[in-house]
């Protein structure tokens, strides 16, 4: 059974302070990773696709990296914001097209 | 920006009654899906849809399930008869012909249903 872990389940950090959150995963037959951003009410919106081992990528204060070898990835928001309060979920692809299978997310809030 | 189009957004059921959640996925995307949270519990795949066919499904997918794409635009799922447990946020989603690989999923924004 494929599982997906994140941590940590929840973050509670002030306006300004810098965060990261972290996904593990199993390595075999990896295809894809996805990071997306779930606000209350609304639907999840997709931050990054992450394939490659070394891969890393950045929009505006957040960035990932990926280690395919060993299974990580890691998402950092740079100089929180109360807008980026929102769960982070990690989702992993093991073929094209196929099931995304879901780490528990990481809820963020970022008070003024 | 195109979007996924779920209805209703929300549905309180009977135990036992028939429901059928609506989506529209995007036009050009080739690959769908149907997931569900239980509250408290992770996104949970339930079934994938592809050229007119279903390509996999998970085990919570039994017989009281069914997909279908009848129409080329709306794809639906049919409970046939709902179970407390069935209670969740269903989320439909679809993914362009890369499937996943450059660009992720498109969720709608969800059908809570509520069985009691």
């Amino acid at each position: 059974i494929l599982n997906v872990e994140q941590s940590p389940q929840s973050l509670h950090v002030q306006e300004g302070d810098s965060t990261n959150f972290t996904c593990s995963f199993p390595s075999s037959n990896f295809y894809a990773l996805h990071w997306y951003r779930w606000e209350t009410a609304k639907s999840p919106e997709a931050l990054f696709v992450m394939t490659l081992n070394g891969d890393e990528k950045k929009k505006g204060r957040i960035s990932a990296t990926l280690n395919t070898k060993e299974g990580y990835s890691y998402l950092y928001i740079k100089g929180s914001q109360p807008e980026d309060s929102a769960t982070y979920l990690c989702a992993c692809l093991y073929n094209q097209g196929g099931k995304l299978i879901f780490g528990q997310g990481t809820e963020l809030s970022v008070k003024p | 920006e195109p979007e996924v189009t779920q209805t209703p957004s929300h549905q309180v059921t009977q135990m036992g009654q028939e429901v059928i959640l609506r989506c529209v996925p995007i036009s050009n995307h080739l690959y769908f899906y149907w997931y569900r949270q239980i509250l408290g519990q992770k996104v949970e795949f339930l079934v994938s849809f592809y050229n007119n066919e279903i390509s996999e499904k998970s085990e919570i997918f039994d017989d009281q399930f069914s997909v279908e794409r009848p129409d080329g635009s709306n794809f639906t799922l049919k409970i046939r008869s709902t179970k407390l447990e069935d209670s969740a946020m269903y989320f439909c989603a679809s993914s362009d012909p890369t499937g996943g690989a450059y660009y992720g999923y498109t969720f709608g924004s969800g059908t809570r249903l509520t069985v009691v």
